[in-house]
């Protein structure tokens, strides 16, 4: 059983719609990240939070620490944001900084 | 300025055989990490770099995989008698020494990755 769950797996979305990919985890963190992964592989980090909430662009993201509970928006959604996007977690007790990754939510908005 | 790179960014090779996995690191940044993903799963860590040393390796799958770095900058995956289970695309990224110390933290840079099919 993976510590890092997302949902969705895979979801659907028509262009202009407002999104949300969920991220919990088990134990306590240093760090979570968001990352997005296009089609051809490259990997992009998108934030990096430790606590409340980051914004980019059309992009926020929020943590909840006491939960161990994170949610990445999108607002106004575009088919260029169709990708997979990866929640990951720098667990306290972990030596260095290595991060364990959830399985991923693959979006797909169409125009 | 030049992001991670990786080398090559494809590699077809046989089962049995051995192979090198490169990566170039932004310049300064003194963590490393390799990572692969495998088909249709999800990342997983394999080994981080801090300078040369190599303080975690828990996630290198088999004593058939190795890695080393040198002069604090580009780091060398190596998988001995290759199978195909190690078919993954193996990503390597990197980041900046964190100001805080111990256990402190800067966020990572990914590489596009190596495609490593194993026939």
């Amino acid at each position: 059983k993976n510590e890092v769950e997302q949902s969705p797996q895979n979801l659907t979305a028509q262009e202009g719609e407002f999104i949300t990919i969920n991220c919990s985890y088990s134990v306590g963190i240093s760090a979570l990240h968001w990352l997005q992964q296009h089609p051809g592989g490259g990997i992009v980090s998108l934030f990096m939070l430790s606590s409340g909430k980051k914004k980019h662009g059309r992009l926020i993201a929020t943590i909840n620490i006491q939960e161990k509970h994170s949610s990445l928006h999108i607002t106004a959604s575009h088919p260029r944001d169709s990708a997979v996007y990866i929640c990951a977690v720098r667990y306290m007790e972990t030596s260095g900084s290595r991060l364990t990754f959830g399985e991923g939510t693959q979006l797909t908005v169409n125009p | 300025g030049a992001g991670v790179s990786q080398s090559p960014s494809n590699k077809v090779t046989e089962k049995g055989k051995d192979v090198e996995l490169r990566c170039d690191p932004i310049s300064g940044h003194t963590a490393l990490y390799w990572y692969r993903q495998s088909l249709g799963q999800g990342l997983e860590f394999l080994i981080y770099f801090q300078g040369n040393s190599a303080p975690d390796k828990s996630g290198l799958p088999s004593d058939r995989f190795s890695a080393e770095r040198t002069g604090g900058s580009v780091s060398t995956l190596t998988i001995q008698r290759t199978q195909q289970e190690d078919s993954a695309v193996y990503l390597c990224a990197s980041s900046t020494p964190a100001r805080g110390g111990e256990g402190s933290y800067n966020e990572q840079f990914f590489g596009p990755g190596t495609r490593l099919t194993v026939l």
